[in-house]
């Protein structure tokens, strides 16, 4: 799976949209980018996955660079409940094993 | 999305005894399952990867006599940890995935405390 590296932690106003940069510059052409996010004490929630083309859900957008080296989660509008720490993780779309790395700690400030 | 579910939530237990979480796909069939834990202020660790009526895949450093899993099923995975000791004490999430989806979906975790 490719590495991939996160800022360890951010701030973001309630209501504002919460940004959260990946860089996975080692991505090769068959790995999706996912995302994860972590509430304290709970299991991780999926949140959303793309391989090249930009992606929305309901939840959030996922924004890869044409290179396909960087991403960014974009939660629209983000309220108290985002708060979390977010995963960002490339690996194959066949059995291969989910391996997190430190994530970014949002917070989201009233 | 689809569920997955662990019991118990929480355990506590004598150090020296053995405790059994279960996992759980509740609505569909998981080929794959994944055993983590978690410590404080830490993100998961994989321990291992089973797939169904297959012997489970040990990462590097996780004792595979000491942290059993059996996945019988394929809706149901077991992680029995063999004489649990403080050291032991830890957040434990299962995750499952169905053949015919990319994510993992996670259960909500069991939380061990070894007395």
């Amino acid at each position: 799976d490719a590495k991939t590296t996160q800022p360890p932690s951010m701030d973001c106003a309630e209501g504002r949209a919460a940004n959260l940069p990946c860089n996975h510059s080692t991505i090769s052409g068959n790995e999706y980018v996912y995302w994860y996010r972590q509430i304290h004490s709970q299991g991780p929630q999926y949140i959303i996955h793309g391989l090249k083309n930009n992606e929305t859900n309901e939840m959030a957008s996922l924004i890869i660079t044409e290179d396909r080296k960087s991403s960014t989660l974009i939660l629209p509008h983000a309220t108290l409940r985002d708060t979390a720490v977010y995963y960002c993780i490339a690996f194959k779309t066949s059995y291969d094993k989910v391996i997190f790395g430190p994530g970014t700690s949002l917070s989201v400030i009233p | 999305g689809a569920v997955v579910s662990q019991h118990p939530s929480w355990v506590i237990c004598k150090s020296g005894t053995s405790v059994k979480i279960e996992c759980r796909s509740l609505d569909f069939q998981a080929t794959t399952m994944f055993w983590y834990r978690q410590f404080p202020k830490q993100s998961l660790m994989l321990m291992a990867t089973s797939n169904e009526g297959s012997k489970a895949t040990y990462e590097q450093g996780v004792e595979k006599d000491k942290f059993l899993i059996n996945h019988a099923s394929l809706t149901l995975s077991t992680l029995t940890v063999t004489s649990a000791h403080p050291e032991d004490s830890s957040f434990y999430i299962c995750s499952a995935r169905a053949g015919i989806y990319n994510e993992q979906f996670f259960g909500p975790g069991t939380r061990l405390t070894v007395l």
